[in-house]
């Protein structure tokens, strides 16, 4: 298995654009969770799935995030519109159940001007 | 609230040193652990995980172990190489399914 990809690998974009990332996690996996780190912050879960419902957003910043998964194989992390303050890695992750091993993607790196 | 913390921040060593990584948890209530690596501008790596009812795992090098009662585990790596400096992170579940990550341990071997 080619792993959980996500794309872009980078963005840059202006304040106030609106900005898509992606993720594929690794077929078999029930769960899908968005994470974000920062320097300041680390690591934050912004939210999870299981068999493509969102369990829990509490992790959302913001109204002007949101999240779906339209089916097993794919999933999107919205931001609109995006602020300087966004700017960090976004890392998405999968599991076969939501406490088992770990695995994440590559991530990518945002950078809102 | 689950929190976690991780000593020391930064850790350098010549290689062939063995190290112990700490990380602690304030809720025990936890039915594993995980350790992680993460390697500059890279995802991180699920190097191993404990459940609950263990006290230890070991992969190669590595060996994590586990006590609940004390909200601690701990990370040894033995004769340590340059290819192990990285961050290293711990996870703890924390309402079943979301992990709350530690904020890391980075590692510099040098020759």
């Amino acid at each position: 298995d080619a792993g959980v990809i996500q794309s872009p690998r980078h963005e840059v974009t202006e304040m106030g654009q609106e900005v898509t990332l992606r993720c594929k996690p690794i077929s078999g996996h029930n769960s899908l969770f968005w994470y974000r780190q920062t320097m300041m912050r680390g690591l934050e879960l912004l939210i999870y799935f299981n068999n493509n419902v969102p369990i829990d957003d509490s992790g959302m910043p913001e109204d002007r995030f949101s999240a779906k998964m339209p089916n097993a194989s794919f999933s999107t992390l919205k931001i609109q519109p995006s602020e300087p303050r966004d700017s960090a890695v976004y890392f998405c992750a999968s599991s076969i159940l939501g406490n088992e091993k770990l695995f994440f993607g590559s991530g990518t790196q945002l950078s809102v001007l | 609230k689950q929190e976690v913390t991780q000593i020391p921040a930064a850790l350098s060593v010549p290689e062939g040193e063995n190290l112990v990584l700490n990380c602690s948890f304030t809720d025990s209530a936890i039915y594993n652990l995980q350790w992680f690596r993460q390697d500059p501008g890279k995802g991180l790596t699920s190097l191993l995980l404990i459940q609950s009812s263990q006290r230890e795992q070991t992969s190669g090098r590595l060996n994590a172990s586990l006590d609940k009662s004390s909200g601690r585990s701990t990370l040894y790596i033995a004769a340590s190489q340059p290819g192990d400096s990285a961050t290293y992170l711990c996870a703890v579940p924390y309402n079943t399914d979301k992990l709350i990550f530690g904020t890391g341990t980075r590692l510099q071997v040098f020759p």
